[in-house]
């Protein structure tokens, strides 16, 4: 099994640009998450997915979009990329219901904004 | 989620066996105690959790106050590979099937281990 697995691995992008982090699980997972770490701070969820077909913001939604196009995969979006958006992306996912269930991660993106 | 407390960073030696507190004073009956670890460069990983009664796994221990109002993360002999950030985290039991298992990361314990 590959786990969480993340594309691209780094990303240089100019203020005002587009881009689309990837993100595939492959263990059956229903749900998935995506979380920012900027320098120094513990991670920040962005957006989660708690099963196929529904999305949910999490604590820090502004500037981004998400897609889960099917149970594997959940995707990021920065419509318009902005220097505050510098940081690095992990992506999770982990059963769910009403037991307690242990996230597992991705390796991480690490976007530079300029 | 209920907040938690940790010291900012904790320094031990090979081979020891390290105590990593966590102060949890306004945890709710459903909550749960997570921890996870950050390698350098590398994703957070989950290490172990509880609810009330101390737990053990391959990789450390959990030891639950009575009153639940802090616990302690137990590496019995510390690596360098151990060498981390440490987060405690409380999680809410999930109420239904459609639950999501989300996570409240504070800044966590930088672990240093020295030869």
């Amino acid at each position: 099994n590959a786990g969480v697995t993340q594309t691209p691995k780094f990303q240089v992008l100019k203020t005002g640009q587009s881009m689309t982090l990837q993100c595939a699980q492959d263990m059956n997972h229903n749900s998935m998450y995506w979380y920012r770490q900027d320098p120094g701070m513990g991670l920040r969820l962005i957006y989660y997915s708690a099963s196929e077909g529904t999305t949910d913001k999490g604590e820090v939604p502004n500037g981004y979009n998400v897609s889960r196009l099917n149970k594997r995969e959940f995707s990021l979006r920065l419509e318009s990329a902005a220097p505050s958006q510098t940081s690095v992306y992990f992506c999770a996912s982990s059963a769910s219901g009403t037991g307690n269930y242990e996230q597992y991660f991705g390796p991480g993106t690490r976007l530079t904004v300029t | 989620d209920a907040k938690t407390t940790q010291p900012n960073s904790m320094e031990s030696n090979e081979e020891e066996p390290v105590h990593l507190p966590c102060n949890h004073s306004t945890i709710s009956g459903t909550d749960y105690i997570h921890w996870y670890r950050q390698l350098p460069s590398q994703g957070p990983e989950y290490v172990i959790h509880g609810l009330t009664s101390n737990v053990n796994n391959r990789m450390a221990s959990l030891a639950i106050a009575e009153d639940r109002k802090s616990s302690t993360l137990i590496l019995h002999r510390a690596t360098l590979r151990d060498a981390a950030v440490y987060y405690c985290i409380l999680r809410s039991r999930g109420m239904n099937t459609g639950t999501a298992s989300k996570l409240t990361f504070g800044t966590g314990t930088r672990l240093q281990v020295t030869l």
